[in-house]
């Protein structure tokens, strides 16, 4: 059974600072991963996704990385922003035929000005 | 407004009554997820369709869910006799083909009084 963990669930850094959010899956057999930011009572916008071929993907001032064999992924937010607060949730594609995806609880961000 | 729309964005319901939620997914994604989510989770999957056809439906539907998607276009969501602990989002995102990103709707709040 696949589980996705998001840990921290809360951080608070001031402004300007480079993060690290993570995000850990048990089973290695995953089609990809996807971060999203949510913002409060909103669906969700989608931030980066990295196929199971690939390490890393960036895109702006984030960067995520992959690593299948140990089931860890980071998402790098450099020069945070206030605007970068939100809840930062990842998912995993399962393998294997099995298209089900399954998302952490998240990571609730605030950037204090 | 080529994105995931989904309708109604709100509703508010007696217990005991019926709802359906719409979801209308970017056109030729071929792959339409739902999930629903309360305060402080993730998403959690509910079903899933590769064009007109639901391939799976997780543990947490019970009978009085029902999802469809005809023509493999829109899909609705049922939900029967709704309880107190059907309060949530229900949120819809579709995907191009197999493995693609996700794109999600804003989200139907269901509140049951």
């Amino acid at each position: 059974k696949q589980e996705v963990t998001q840990i921290p669930a809360a951080l608070s850094v001031p402004e300007g600072e480079n993060l690290v959010l993570n995000c850990s899956f048990t089973d290695s057999a995953i089609y990809n991963l996807q971060w999203f930011r949510q913002d409060p009572g909103k669906g969700l916008t989608s931030l980066l996704l990295i196929q199971s071929s690939q390490r890393e993907q960036t895109s702006g001032r984030l960067n995520a990385s992959l690593d299948k064999s140990s089931g860890r992924s980071t998402l790098y937010i450099a020069a945070s922003q206030p605007g970068d607060s939100a809840t930062y949730l990842c998912a995993v594609m399962r393998g294997n035929r099995d298209d089900k995806i399954i998302f952490g609880k998240g990571t609730r961000l605030h950037i204090l000005p | 407004d080529t994105g995931v729309s989904q309708d109604p964005r709100h509703k508010i319901t007696k217990r005991g009554q019926n709802v359906t939620f719409r979801c209308d997914p970017i056109s030729e994604h071929n792959r339409l997820y739902w999930y629903r989510q309360t305060l402080g989770q993730g998403p959690e999957f509910l079903t899933y369709f590769q064009n007109e056809a639901q391939l799976e439906k997780s543990r947490l539907l019970s009978d009085r869910f029902s999802a469809e998607r005809p023509k493999g276009s829109f899909s609705t969501l049922e939900i029967q006799r709704t309880e107190q602990g059907d309060s949530a989002m229900y949120l819809c995102a579709s995907i191009p083909g197999g493995y693609g990103e996700q794109y999600f709707g804003p989200g139907t709040r269901l509140t049951v009084t």
